[in-house]
């Protein structure tokens, strides 16, 4: 089954504690993103990738890291989580079709930070 | 600067009303694409269609319906027959061919509740 999967789903963590979100797809597809879910914000891209070993700043990439080994993986690192970084992420691959793409989300992992 | 508005936070209905969720954009590119997104209440998000600003042709799918008007820089859904299912929160967003990679800029999302 084609997907995007998310690890973990749901994560409580604490003030400064380093983190991982896992994103994986099977579907081959060159792009990846990363956005965050908030309240009255709709989506936020933090950042994106085009290919491996190619990534750049979205819109709100302060606090956090991303990395891109393996064209599957598309892993985001929290470094020094804050209470500001408490949201819904989301995890999205894509394929380019002429000018555009169709991005396929993930579940979503719920983060808390205390 | 681009931009989706969706105005309506919240839609309440009842089960077999006709709802249109309003949706304007912003941008000043003349090649632009629109995408409507679900999340229901189990938190994904669906895809539902994808316009290019080329074709104004309204798009018909079973019980939902887009139309997209260039002159209001709108791209409205209507869901007919509303049903318990449908409640979910729908995203509009927009992207624009730029440096090779096309970001998706959404609304804030509307709510819809609809109650039996």
């Amino acid at each position: 089954e084609a997907q995007v999967t998310q690890n973990p789903r749901y994560l409580i963590t604490v003030t400064g504690k380093k983190l991982t979100v896992t994103c994986s797809q099977n579907m081959n597809h060159e792009y990846m993103s990363w956005y965050r879910q908030d309240p009255g914000l709709g989506l936020r891209q933090i950042y994106y990738s085009m290919n491996v070993e190619v990534t750049d700043k979205g819109d709100v990439p302060e606090g956090y890291k991303v990395s891109r080994k393996e064209k599957r993986n598309f892993p985001l690192i929290l470094e020094s989580p804050s209470p500001n970084q408490t949201s819904l992420y989301f995890c999205a691959s894509s394929l380019r079709e002429g000018l555009t793409d169709t991005q396929y989300f993930g579940p979503g992992t719920r983060l808390t930070v205390l | 600067a681009q931009k989706v508005t969706q105005a309506q936070t919240e839609i309440s209905v009842v089960e077999k009303e006709d709802v249109t969720l309003d949706c304007v954009y912003e941008t000043r590119d003349t090649t632009y694409y629109l995408f409507w997104y679900k999340q229901p209440p189990s938190g994904e998000l669906v895809f539902l269609i994808r316009r290019n600003s080329f074709d104004e042709q309204n798009e018909i799918s079973g019980r939902y319906s887009w139309n997209f008007q260039k002159s209001t820089s709108s791209f409205n859904f209507t869901i007919t027959a509303s049903q318990v299912v449908d409640s979910a929160v729908y995203f509009c967003a927009l992207s624009e061919p730029s440096g090779g990679y096309n970001k998706l800029i959404f609304g804030a999302g509307t709510r819809l509740a609809v109650h039996p």
